[in-house]
């Protein structure tokens, strides 16, 4: 089992450029998640699908969209790339076993907008 | 909503030295608490989380956390660190009424234990 994986592992744009960042899970769970990481700071959520066709904005949705394009599969696209977008991003699954919750990351895409 | 403080962003240790790394959380309503850790250049991992039960819980190498609700923390301890803890340590919070994947994190504690 691979788990959570994520491509590219790294990526530097410039201003205004758009990008997608790939995510996918082979443990069949419903619920997936965007998070990003800046210096300092915990995860921030930035999108989230409970479940194949459904997603909801997390904290901090402004300037991303995404796509849930079947349940292995969440994609997180930047239309037009800003500095302020410049940090490590993290997707996760989440098995939800009724008490025994437990959330699954991926390795991690490091982004640098210029 | 809910809110997460980790008290100290750096935690210096000696190796087999006693370690504790604090977390505080506010919540209007129940909730689960986790703590997450975190090597260099990878993803988080789960270390330990508190959903129902006992209020003290346990890792597999060695850490705990009690939950302690009259006092909203969550601290983390481990009695003798080695070198291979270093890392970034995460606390996490969801309301017990929502899936842990929309939880609150702290801003990390970076504990270094030194030779």
């Amino acid at each position: 089992n691979a788990g959570v994986t994520q491509t590219p592992k790294f990526q530097v744009l410039k201003t205004g450029q758009s990008m997608t960042l790939q995510c996918a899970q082979d443990m069949n769970h419903n619920s997936m998640y965007w998070y990003r990481q800046d210096p300092g700071m915990g995860l921030r959520l930035i999108y989230y699908s409970a479940s194949e066709g459904t997603t909801d904005k997390g904290e901090v949705p402004n300037g991303y969209n995404v796509s849930r394009l079947n349940k292995r599969e969440f994609s997180l696209r930047l239309e037009s790339a800003a500095p302020s977008q410049t940090s490590v991003y993290f997707c996760a699954t989440l098995r939800a076993d009724s008490g025994r919750d437990e959330q699954f990351f991926g390795p991690g895409t490091r982004l640098t907008v210029l | 909503a809910q809110s997460v403080t980790q008290l100290d962003s750096q935690v210096p240790v000696f190796e087999e030295a006693p370690v504790e790394l604090r977390c505080n959380y506010s919540s209007s309503v129940s909730v689960y608490l986790f703590w997450y850790v975190q090597y260099p250049n990878q993803g988080l991992q789960l270390l330990l989380k508190y959903l129902s039960g006992s209020t003290l819980v346990e890792s597999i190498n060695g850490f705990e956390a009690e939950f302690n609700k009259s006092q909203t923390s969550f601290h983390l301890r481990k009695p003798s660190v080695h070198i291979s803890d270093t890392a970034e340590y995460f606390c996490a919070v969801s309301a017990n009424n929502t899936n842990a994947g929309k939880s609150t994190f702290g801003d990390g504690t970076t504990l270094t234990v030194k030779p």
